[in-house]
């Protein structure tokens, strides 16, 4: 079966790193995605990661580990506009479509 | 940003009646992909095209059907609307698989009463 896990809510501070982990089990992959979603707002691209390892992009990273199926994205020096939902998504090799988690929604306070 | 619409943004329908929603590009991408968003379940994949007049189902395809005569133009139609389908739909288009990423519109928010 298809299927990618998320925390539900995170909660951190302004300053400080927060990491957001996903895990995947899908017949086939071909790369994982992440996008960040404002409340009421259409989701937009952040990474992309089809080999094993850190992709780094400004203040957001994202990592994967093809072998246990993982992939966690870091977010460094938060700011409050940080506020939003990421989606983890993974491109199944066998069916050519994007299946999204449930989503973490990132709660960042003072 | 990609040149993604979609019409309306909101609509309000009673059960029962037939209900079409739009997306349009100017990217001319070749895939464009309907899906729902409802708390707890994440995106969801309803249908997609690879082309125009080529159309396949996603996870969630009952009760919906799709049409592309155009490659700019991607219709979602609910025959016979239900409360359960009251979501958020969001349309995305990508200029291929697997690698590209796919660029999302604005969402329509469908209330079915």
């Amino acid at each position: 079966g298809q299927n990618i896990d998320q925390p539900t809510e995170m909660t951190a501070t302004e300053g400080a790193i927060v990491q957001i982990n996903c895990t995947y089990q899908t017949s086939g992959f071909n790369g994982l995605f992440w996008y960040q979603q404002h409340a009421g707002e259409a989701p937009t691209f952040l990474s992309y990661n089809v080999l094993d390892g850190l992709e780094e992009k400004g203040r957001f990273s994202s990592f994967l580990s093809r072998s246990k199926g993982y992939s966690y994205l870091l977010l460094k020096e938060l700011q409050m506009k940080d506020s939003a939902s990421y989606l983890c998504a993974v491109y199944s090799g066998n069916t050519g479509k994007l299946i999204f988690g449930q989503g973490t929604t990132l709660q960042v306070k003072p | 940003d990609a040149g993604i619409t979609q019409s309306p943004r909101h609509k309000v329908t009673e059960t029962g009646t037939p209900v079409t929603l739009r997306c349009h590009q100017t990217e001319n991408h070749r895939y464009m992909y309907w899906y729902r968003q409802d708390p707890g379940h994440g995106l969801r994949l309803i249908h997609y095209s690879y082309g125009v007049k080529d159309t396949d189902k996603g996870e969630v395809s009952d009760g919906y059907s799709v049409s592309r005569s155009k490659t700019e133009d991607f219709l979602l139609t609910l025959e016979s609307a239900t409360s359960s389908q009251t979501s958020v739909y969001f349309c995305a288009i990508s200029p291929g698989q697997n690698s590209d990423e796919q660029f999302f519109g604005p969402g329509t928010r469908l209330t079915v009463l």
